[in-house]
């Protein structure tokens, strides 16, 4: 069993609709992030998180420590969105293991 | 705009040749990472640095693969010999772990062992 689960494995939504990315890790962490890779092959960090939950404009991210669970939420999604979501954990220092990502596709 | 950036983008090399991947991170982060993605495995740490310093390279086959940092805007990845199952995408971050803990992709170098 993978230290960090991510589902769905792959996702198709409406523009505008609201989306949920779930993710699940095994092990005590001392941060978790929320990666998005663009079809072109890009990375890019969304969130590093630890507690609660963050914001930055249509994305929300939040954590339940306790629970062993993070999900992404993307508001009002749009085409631009399509991309793979990748959820990592470091739990000692800055070592990430990452999820196996959810493939999210956009339609107009 | 401050960004990591690799060289070169796309290799295409025969088995059995040693392949240089160079990566130059953002000035003044003091963590560089080597990761590698395929298909089948996802995203993997093959190696990190530390202010030059190998903290982790527990990721990487050590019989053919070496990382090094010879200065602080200079790591690269090397691999001799390389084998088909070398295939992949191998991409550089940095960071600076006292601030966000946050880390900063390349673009990636797309590697093909024929």
């Amino acid at each position: 069993k993978n230290e960090v689960e991510q589902s769905p494995q792959n996702l198709t939504a409406q523009e505008g609709e609201f989306i949920t990315i779930n993710c699940s890790y095994s092990v005590g962490i001392s941060a978790l992030h929320w990666l998005q890779q663009h079809p072109g092959g890009g990375i890019v960090s969304l969130f590093m998180l630890s507690s609660g939950k963050k914001k930055h404009g249509r994305l929300i991210a939040t954590i339940n420590i306790q629970e062993k669970h993070s999900s992404l939420h993307i508001t009002a999604s749009h085409p631009r969105d399509s991309a793979v979501y990748i959820c990592a954990v470091s739990s000692s220092g800055d070592k990430l293991t990452f999820g196996t990502g959810t493939r999210l596709a956009v339609r107009p | 705009d401050a960004r990591v950036t690799q060289t070169p983008r796309h290799k295409v090399t025969e088995m059995g040749q040693e392949v240089t991947m160079r990566c130059q991170p953002i000035l003044g982060h003091n963590t560089v990472f080597w990761y590698r993605q395929t298909m089948m495995q996802g995203l993997e740490l093959l190696a990190y640095f530390r202010n030059r310093a190998p903290l982790d390279d527990s990721g990487m086959p050590k019989d053919r693969f070496s990382a090094e940092m010879p200065d602080a805007t200079l790591a690269t990845l090397k691999i001799q010999p390389s084998e088909p199952r070398d295939s992949a995408v191998y991409f550089c971050a940095s960071g600076s772990p006292g601030r966000t803990g946050e880390q900063y992709f390349g673009p990636g170098t797309r590697l093909t062992v024929t």
